[in-house]
């Protein structure tokens, strides 16, 4: 079945702990992307990534870091995870960077950092 | 910078009331527009697109949407909701490569 997976699909930390929330897609998509999702403000994009070692800031990348090792990976890295972090966050992914390419998104990993 | 604007943030209906959700954009050129649709508890699920051609554009599940270049709009419409709607809805643009802009979502609820 063709799909993005995200682990762990929940998560509770302390400040400060570096966590890691992996993604993976199934699709041999090149496009890639982190977006949080915080009540009122709707997505934003964390980071993306067009292919493999290619990657750039979205709207909101203080905090966070990314990798583009292989295709289908694009693990999301918290260094020192802060409490406003805490937020609903999204992988997704598309076939190519071009705007005409829908995103599909996975389940969502549930953070809360205390 | 592109953005999105979702007027209705909460929006109660009964079953069988129809429904039109408003989205306006902000971007003078040429655009690609999406309603997704996320379930409670679930993963975003792209209802509709909007690309080219015919303004009006049909999604799954009966909802249509409408493009309005001239007033930057696309609205989202069904005629009769049903209980299994309730959900929220967001409305994204793309410019560019693949930067998706969201809106700030609209919270349905519909009521057997």
């Amino acid at each position: 079945e063709a799909q993005v997976t995200q682990n762990p699909r929940y998560l509770i930390t302390v400040t400060g702990k570096k966590l890691t929330v992996t993604c993976s897609q199934n699709m041999n998509h090149e496009y890639m992307s982190w977006y949080r999702q915080d009540p009122g403000l709707g997505l934003r994009q964390i980071y993306y990534s067009m292919n493999v070692e290619v990657t750039d800031k979205g709207d909101v990348p203080e905090g966070y870091k990314v990798s583009r090792k292989e295709k289908r990976n694009f693990p999301l890295i918290l260094e020192s995870p802060s409490p406003n972090q805490t937020s609903l966050y999204f992988c997704a992914s598309s076939p190519g960077a071009d705007f005409y390419n829908e995103q599909f998104f996975g389940p969502g990993t549930r953070l809360t950092v205390l | 910078a592109q953005s999105v604007s979702q007027h209705n943030h909460h929006v109660i209906l009964s079953e069988a009331a129809s429904l039109e959700l408003g989205c306006n954009y902000s971007y003078g050129g040429t655009v690609n527009l999406f309603w997704y649709v996320q379930y409670p508890g679930q993963h975003l699920q792209l209802l509709l697109k909007y690309f080219s051609g015919d303004p009006l554009v049909k999604g799954i599940k009966g909802f249509e949407a409408e493009f309005i270049k001239s007033k930057f709009s696309f609205n989202l419409r069904k005629p009769s909701v049903q209980w299994s709607d309730t959900a929220e809805y967001f409305c994204a643009v793309t410019t560019g490569f693949q930067k998706l802009v969201f809106g700030t979502g609209t919270r349905l609820l519909v009521s057997p």
